[in-house]
Formats: C-alpha cells, sequence, structure tokens
C-alpha cells in the first residue's frame, strides 16, 4: 500500500517570503507520479505541480517548485515570493501508475501574513 | 466547458435515509474517482473507474456503492446514511491515469 505524510499541520509565512512545504511518501513502486494541489477557503481544488518519477529534473511552476528525492522518498514544495493568495491548504499527492488510484496527505494549512 | 458537476452542494440526511451524489464530466475523461475528505484526514479514495462499465473499490469503499453505465456520469449512492459518513465529497476526472485531475466542486453532506 501507498502512504503520504505531510508532518507539518499547519506553517505561516510572511508575504514576498519563502516556505517549504514537506511531504514524504511510502511505495514498492518505481514508476509514479507526484502532485502537489492547493485548496483554497472555496474549497476548490487546483493542480500546482507535477512530478514524473523517472525523471530526475525537479518541477518548476513560476514561483511554485519541488525538491525531489528519490531515493529518501521526499518530494517538498518551496514557494517563493509568498503572496496573500497563496494562503490555502496545500496537499501532497501519490499517483499510481495505472489504475487511477491517487493517495493524498493529510494537508498542510498555509497562512501568508501581510 | 463546464468540466465536473457535482449536485447537489450541500445535503442533510437522517440516519438510514439513501442519497445519490451526481457526478458529471463533459471531457470525455475516461478516469473518474470519488475521495471524501474529513478533517486532519486529507482526502481518501471511496471508488473509482477506468471507463464505462468498469469500477473499483479505493480505500474506503463501505457503505458507498457506484456505477458507471455512461463515460460522462459516475455518481456515487449512499443505501443508509450513518453519521461516520458525513463529510465533504469529491468527484474527480482525468484524461488518464496520472494526468491532471479535474475536481468537481465538492458536495457537503452532514448525516444527523
Amino acid at each position: 500500500a501507498q502512504t503520504v505524510t505531510q508532518s507539518q499541520p499547519e506553517m505561516s509565512v510572511q508575504e514576498a517570503e519563502t516556505v517549504t512545504l514537506s511531504c514524504t511518501y511510502d511505495t514498492s513502486e518505481n514508476n509514479y507520479y507526484l502532485f502537489w494541489y492547493k485548496q483554497p477557503p472555496s474549497r476548490q481544488m487546483i493542480l500546482v505541480i507535477r512530478q514524473e518519477a523517472y525523471k530526475q529534473q525537479n518541477a518548476t511552476e513560476n514561483r511554485f517548485s519541488v525538491n525531489f528525492q528519490k531515493a529518501a522518498k521526499s518530494f517538498s514544495l518551496k514557494i517563493s515570493d509568498s503572496q496573500l493568495g497563496d494562503t490555502a491548504m496545500y496537499f501532497c499527492a501519490f499517483g499510481m501508475n495505472t489504475g487511477n488510484q491517487f493517495y493524498f496527505g493529510t494537508g498542510t494549512s498555509l497562512t501568508v501574513i501581510p | 466547458n463546464a468540466g465536473v458537476t457535482q449536485t447537489p452542494k450541500f445535503q442533510v440526511l437522517k440516519t438510514g435515509q439513501s442519497m445519490t451524489l451526481q457526478c458529471a464530466q463533459d471531457m470525455n475523461h475516461e478516469y473518474m474517482s470519488w475521495y471524501r475528505q474529513d478533517p486532519g484526514m486529507g482526502l481518501r479514495l471511496i471508488h473509482y473507474s477506468v471507463g464505462a462499465g468498469i469500477t473499483d473499490q479505493g480505500e474506503v469503499p463501505n457503505g458507498y456503492n457506484v456505477s458507471r453505465s455512461t463515460t460522462e456520469d459516475f455518481p456515487l449512492r449512499l443505501l443508509s446514511a450513518a453519521p461516520s459518513q458525513t463529510s465533504v465529497y469529491f468527484c474527480a476526472s482525468s484524461r488518464a491515469t496520472n494526468e491532471k485531475l479535474f475536481f468537481g466542486s465538492g458536495t457537503q453532506l452532514s448525516v444527523l
């Protein structure tokens, strides 16, 4: 079975600063995918970034980047130049290569302080 | 495109009542799934489907039934609601395995 662990239930960051959210996972699979989703108070789920396990290069999307350490089974999200709109719950997710099964962490509630 | 449409947005049930949460997508996605979100527990997979006529159980399937008669629709049925099923339910679809998930807006369900 796959498990995803987010050990930081709550975090805060000053506007314009950088923050890193942690995620670890456990799997015996070799080919898989990792995601970070954002859930603002509106409850909408928004994809932030996606990483393919077979790619060594870390994914980046504008102010969002990941540090993917496959051997350590770690997948952290770095948010640079934090903005008030980044205030949300962030979920790390693990996706199997087949079967449409995704496993989510328990989430990190991020507050950006003006 | 409407994307993934879930109805209703809110629902209150009494213990033992049955109901169906509706989910429809207009993106011709083969893959659809249902999740429940509970405080401190993230999203947990209830059931999923990899195409019309094909469904399978996820992490927490007990108390829920699904069917997939068309590519567009993937309803979730609660046969006899229990207070433990109080949760926010999300339907999601994707074009392929491990592609981006498109989520519906969620259903807040309370079982009294």
